[in-house]
């Protein structure tokens, strides 16, 4: 089955402690992105990645990290994780060939940073 | 800076009712806009349109694009309880989807 595969789904942890969210894509696509959801914002871009070793900002980057040393991997970093990064998080990808394509969503995490 | 702008922010109807949801866009290297369905997890992926009057319809659920005057519509037509969510307008352009904030749609029985 085609998928965005994200994990955990659920994640609390405390202000500071390193984690990683881990996303990967069984559809050979090149493009792959992550967006954090908050009410009343909407979905917002973190980092996206065109393809393996190409990342780059999107909206809010401040607090996280990306690499992409696979094509299948794109998985996010917050190094020191501070509550105001409490939010859904979504991890995405899309085909870049000569068509256009949709953005396929993985499942979601729900982070928590007290 | 780019935007999507939806409306209504909220739309409460009864089961069978036809529904209009609205996205306005502003926009620098338009290239796809996208309508998603959210309910409790992922959005999951409605239409895509790159052609300005171009009509794309799913059995009850239809969309048109006018890139002249920068706006979508998604139509719903015989409303049923299922149809409960968040509608979310997208553009994308600039190497990423740009959302608007969504519509949520509650259908009464």
């Amino acid at each position: 089955e085609a998928q965005v595969t994200q994990n955990p789904r659920y994640l609390i942890t405390v202000t500071g402690k390193k984690l990683t969210v881990t996303c990967s894509q069984n559809m050979n696509h090149e493009y792959m992105s992550w967006y954090r959801q908050d009410p009343g914002l909407g979905l917002r871009q973190i980092y996206y990645s065109m393809n393996v070793e190409v990342t780059d900002k999107g909206d809010v980057p401040e607090g996280y990290k990306v690499s992409r040393k696979e094509k299948r991997n794109f998985p996010l970093i917050l190094e020191s994780p501070s509550p105001n990064q409490t939010s859904l998080y979504f991890c995405a990808s899309k085909y870049t060939g000569t068509r256009s394509s949709p953005l396929h969503f993985g499942n979601g995490t729900r982070l928590t940073v007290t | 800076e780019d935007k999507v702008v939806q409306s209504p922010l909220s739309l409460v109807v009864h089961e069978g009712d036809t529904v209009t949801l609205n996205c306005s866009y502003e926009v620098t290297n338009f290239r796809s806009l996208l309508w998603y369905k959210q309910e409790k997890k992922a959005p999951t992926f409605l239409f895509m349109l790159t052609s300005s009057g171009i009509e794309k319809k799913s059995g009850r659920l239809s969309s048109i694009l006018d890139k002249k005057e920068l706006f979508s519509i998604l139509n719903i037509t015989a409303t049923q309880t299922g149809d409960s969510a968040v509608y979310l307008c997208a553009y994308f352009g600039n190497e990423k989807l740009t959302f608007g904030t969504g519509t949520r749609l509650t259908i009464i029985p």
